[in-house]
């Protein structure tokens, strides 16, 4: 099985700032099939980035998503206070689907 | 408008069954594979079954393996998850989702359904 690890667990940081997550698998990881979720308290997961850099319909261009093999990242430009939430990556592979355990992005 | 709708959580004894249903509308069902991920209590997602367009292949966690069998009827565009020998560590809020047809991302998802374990 592939295991996803996210770094850090929390990011605290104000509106305006840039937030940098970090994904990495513990096997390569074909870049087409690796995706990224934000998800809000109460609320159902919602893609945000799918083939590690490509946005989702309705996402805005401050998502980023970059990488390949075993190191992914998800930036976000400029916090906007909508944007903090947990975000989870997710991966496809020979052993089927494995969803990272989250990085929680707060308020500083 | 493109809908996922969970039904048939609740609460269940240890041992017993469930089944739970995710009715879809807004799209070709038959042209996506779906998805169930499940969120136990305060802790991450977690994928646990998948099914291909047409209902022939389907694959599970190893934690849902031999307990859960994953289902969907084309004809009434509805996607099931029959949950059997439950457990307390089946509680979570069990959602559906469906499946890009490209790249194995999730891009619409359903609001949810809890199911609690407990005796």
């Amino acid at each position: 099985e592939t295991v996803l690890t996210q770094s850090p667990g929390t990011l605290s940081l104000s509106p305006g700032e840039r937030a940098t997550l970090s994904c990495r698998a513990s096997q390569s990881v074909n870049s087409s099939y690796l995706a990224w979720y934000q998800q809000k308290a109460g609320q159902a997961p919602r893609l945000v980035i799918y083939g590690a850099s490509s946005r989702a319909t309705g996402i805005p261009d401050r998502f980023s998503g970059s990488g390949s093999g075993t190191d992914f990242t998800l930036t976000i430009s400029r916090l906007e206070p909508d944007d903090f939430a947990v975000y989870y990556c997710q991966q496809y592979g020979r052993s089927g689907f494995t969803f990272g355990p989250g990085t929680k992005v707060d308020t500083k | 408008q493109v809908q996922l709708v969970e039904s048939g959580g609740g609460v269940v004894q240890p041992g017993r069954s469930l089944r739970l249903s995710c009715a879809v509308s807004g799209f070709t069902f038959n042209s996506y594979a779906m998805h169930w991920v499940r969120q136990a209590p305060g802790k991450g997602l977690e994928w646990a079954a998948v099914i291909s367009q047409d209902g022939s292949m389907h694959y599970f966690a190893d934690s849902v393996k031999g307990r859960f069998t994953i289902s969907r009827d084309n004809s009434k565009n509805t996607l099931y998850l029959q949950l059997n020998s439950l457990r307390p560590d089946d509680t979570a809020v069990y959602y559906c989702a469906r499946e890009r047809i490209s790249d194995y991302g999730m891009d619409v998802w359903g609001q949810g359904t809890t199911v609690i374990v407990s005796s």
